[in-house]
């Protein structure tokens, strides 16, 4: 069975704090990919990033980093120096690959961000 | 336009009422994706298209449910007597094309289905 999971539902912080979102996966597959996405108040969710499961290194992205960990199935996600405009809801993502890969992705729950001034 | 454009954005309806709900996908893309996400929940998959064939249904949750997409570009999900448990917000996504290993999904904002 494919799983994601992100532990938590609501985070708070203050402007300018870092913040690291979890991500926990489970998949039989092995050859997958991982996503985040972000989804605004107003709905539409946006990529922030693909992560094939043969690349395990981390990546960085202005503010945004990412922590893939093959051994412990996370792929977590740090914003550095939070700001009021990263409040969203944040969702982790798994995507399969082989001959089916059709861009059916299994979402985690989302975790709540909010980023206080 | 240059996003994805779902119409409408909220839709009010009664138990047993046929519903559609139309998705515009950006222009070019071939794959396009219909999710449905409940409140507090992430985005659940429902139909893949590639083209005008639908690839993959199997995330439709009964036969209430259909979706068509005839000419390649605009898709329409339809659902027939309609039930409260199917108010959710329903999700359109293009991509160039198929597979997450292209490419990123780009979604709409959703049509807000309210079965009363």
């Amino acid at each position: 069975a494919q799983k994601v999971t992100q532990a938590q539902t609501e985070i708070s912080v203050v402007e300018k704090e870092d913040v690291t979102l979890d991500c926990v996966y489970e998949t039989r597959d092995t050859t997958y990919y991982l996503f985040w996405y972000k989804q605004p108040p107003s709905g539409e969710l946006v990529f922030l990033i693909r992560r094939n499961s043969f690349d395990e290194q981390n990546e960085i992205s202005g503010r945004y980093s990412w922590n893939f960990q093959k051994s412990t199935s996370s792929f977590n996600f740090t914003i550095t120096a939070s700001q009021v405009v990263d409040s969203a809801v944040y969702f982790c993502a798994l995507g399969r690959d082989g001959s089916s890969n059709t861009g059916k992705l299994i979402f985690g729950q989302g975790t709540t961000l909010q980023v206080k001034p | 336009g240059a996003g994805v454009s779902q119409t409408p954005s909220n839709k009010v309806t009664e138990k047993g009422k046929y519903v559609e709900l139309r998705c515009d996908p950006i222009s070019g893309h071939t794959a396009l994706y219909w999710y449905r996400q409940s409140l507090g929940q992430g985005p659940e998959f429902l139909i893949y298209f590639q083209g005008t064939g639908a690839a993959d249904d199997s995330g439709l949750p009964n036969d209430r449910f259909f979706a068509v997409r005839p000419e390649g570009s605009v898709s329409t999900l339809k659902i027939q007597r309609t039930e409260r448990g199917d108010s959710a917000v329903y999700l359109c996504a293009s991509s160039l094309m198929w597979g997450p290993n292209t490419g990123e999904l780009f979604f709409g904002e959703g049509s807000r289905l309210t079965v009363l």
